[in-house]
């Protein structure tokens, strides 16, 4: 199994919304990451998980909120989002260590802000 | 800061020809990955090919080919026999010991395949 799934795939939310992104993986990955993506433009790292502990926190606002409940979990807890925010949110994974390996990505979540 | 530069906003290529994507990187680390991804119209972000810098030969995966060149901090994607499936924005990325988890990325490159 070399997938990473995340969802939902789409969501549309309002500014005064609580909604929250989940992704999942069981390739035994111990680096977990949260990206940002506009289109056409290449992904934002947002944060980065090691070992459920967060690492990397890019200078993301608060109104992002990751969270890392076990090995398998990431997700992402959004609340009083803008317009702005409106992209597509890619989680990924891979082997903690070792910087060579591949990152897998998840198909992504689609966001829209109203 | 360790940076990724395609200049290639957008290629055609006919199917069945050839095309080469460039990407140009500026780091001062001796010991760092190279890759490719490809991201269709689909979303998802998949891995073409990984070139490790202190491997001298160029990395190979069926269609796909590299053209590293550590001195120039050069790393060009070749894709022989284009087929219409290769239609995708391709990223190149760095990734480096000191920097750990982070993969750094291009501006992307469009690749449109004619038929």
């Amino acid at each position: 199994d070399t997938e990473v799934t995340q969802t939902p795939k789409h969501l549309v939310m309002g500014m005064t919304n609580k909604k929250s992104l989940k992704c999942e993986q069981h390739m035994g990955h111990r680096a977990m990451y949260w990206y940002k993506q506009k289109a056409k433009k290449p992904p934002e790292l947002m944060f980065v998980y090691s070992y459920e502990k967060l690492s990397i926190n890019e200078s993301v606002p608060s109104r992002f909120s990751p969270e890392c409940p076990n090995s398998s979990l990431l997700n992402l807890h959004l609340h009083a989002l803008q317009p702005e925010d409106s992209a597509l949110y890619l989680c990924a994974s891979s082997q903690e260590g070792s910087f060579g390996t591949e990152a897998f990505f998840g198909q992504g979540t689609r966001l829209t802000v109203v | 800061a360790q940076t990724v530069t395609q200049s290639q906003p957008e290629m055609s290529v006919q199917e069945a020809e050839t095309v080469t994507l460039s990407c140009t990187y500026d780091t001062s680390e001796s010991d760092y990955y190279l890759f490719w991804y490809k991201q269709p119209p689909s979303r998802q972000m998949i891995l073409v090919i990984r070139q490790e810098a202190y491997k001298q030969q160029n990395a190979t995966e069926n269609r796909f080919s590299v053209n590293f060149q550590k001195a120039a901090k050069s790393f060009s994607l070749k894709i022989s026999d284009s087929q219409l499936g290769d239609a995708a924005m391709y990223f190149c990325a760095y990734r480096s010991k000191e920097y750990g988890n982070k993969l750094v990325f291009g501006a992307g490159t469009i690749l449109r395949v004619k038929s």
